[in-house]
């Protein structure tokens, strides 16, 4: 338990679904970060929120829409996705935005898998 | 580019010793970090290297040489409970984390 939950775990959607995940720190951490883990491919950096303002959006297709609300949760809204988007999606928080030394702390992911 | 090369998967005995390395080619170098990931879980932190040298955190130790873009992850007296994956990450000028593969780490008894 690492003080970073995610919601659903698993999810399964066609192409034209809407579906939103979310994540949760429990930590009272600054910054927090989506990233997309695919098999045998590093860890790809979505976004970035510190302090609740969108830092970092790194080319992300417009059909991912973040969304973070207060400091403690995101949301990836996701909508008409395709095959290739299915993965395993990590939520990330920092005690700051990453310097230094500050270590991150992961949730468990949501399993995607777009049909 | 920016890349991060770390074997894909490697295999070693129960109480055994294993060496995982890494080697990272990046715009600058602010720190490099080691995480462990069990199949569907979480990745979590193991170790963060800024300057040459060794650091050692009880069975996991971590070496860095900064000269040689390179770093390795040592674990000794392996358990099964090791099994997972070893994920590198280094940390360039602008502060961004450059990730690698990981490598999945088996263990037989």
């Amino acid at each position: 338990e690492t003080g970073v939950t995610q919601t659903p775990r698993h999810l399964v959607m066609g192409m034209t679904n809407k579906k939103s995940l979310k994540c949760e720190q429990h930590l009272g951490h600054n910054a927090m970060y989506w990233y997309k883990q695919s098999a045998k491919k590093p860890l790809e950096l979505m976004f970035v929120y510190s302090l609740e303002e969108r830092v970092e959006n790194n080319s992300v297709p417009s059909r991912f829409s973040p969304e973070c609300p207060n400091s403690s949760h995101l949301f990836l809204h996701l909508h008409t996705l395709q095959p290739e988007d299915s993965a395993l999606y990590l939520c990330a928080s920092s005690q700051e935005l990453l310097a230094d030394s500050f270590e991150q702390y992961f949730g468990p992911g949501t399993r995607l898998t777009v049909t | 580019g920016q890349n991060i090369d770390q074997p894909t998967e490697m295999t070693a005995t129960e109480g055994a010793i294993v060496q995982i390395n890494c080697t990272y080619q990046t715009s600058g170098f602010n720190g490099l970090f080691w995480y462990q990931q069990h199949a569907g879980e979480a990745p979590t932190f193991l170790s963060y290297n800024v300057l040459d040298g060794l650091e050692e955190k009880g069975r996991f130790s971590s070496f860095l040489s900064r000269s040689k873009g390179y770093s390795y992850l040592l674990l000794k007296e392996l358990q099964m409970k090791d099994s997972a994956s070893y994920l590198c990450a280094v940390m360039d000028s602008n502060y961004q984390l450059i990730w690698g593969a990981g490598t999945k780490l088996i263990i037989k008894p």
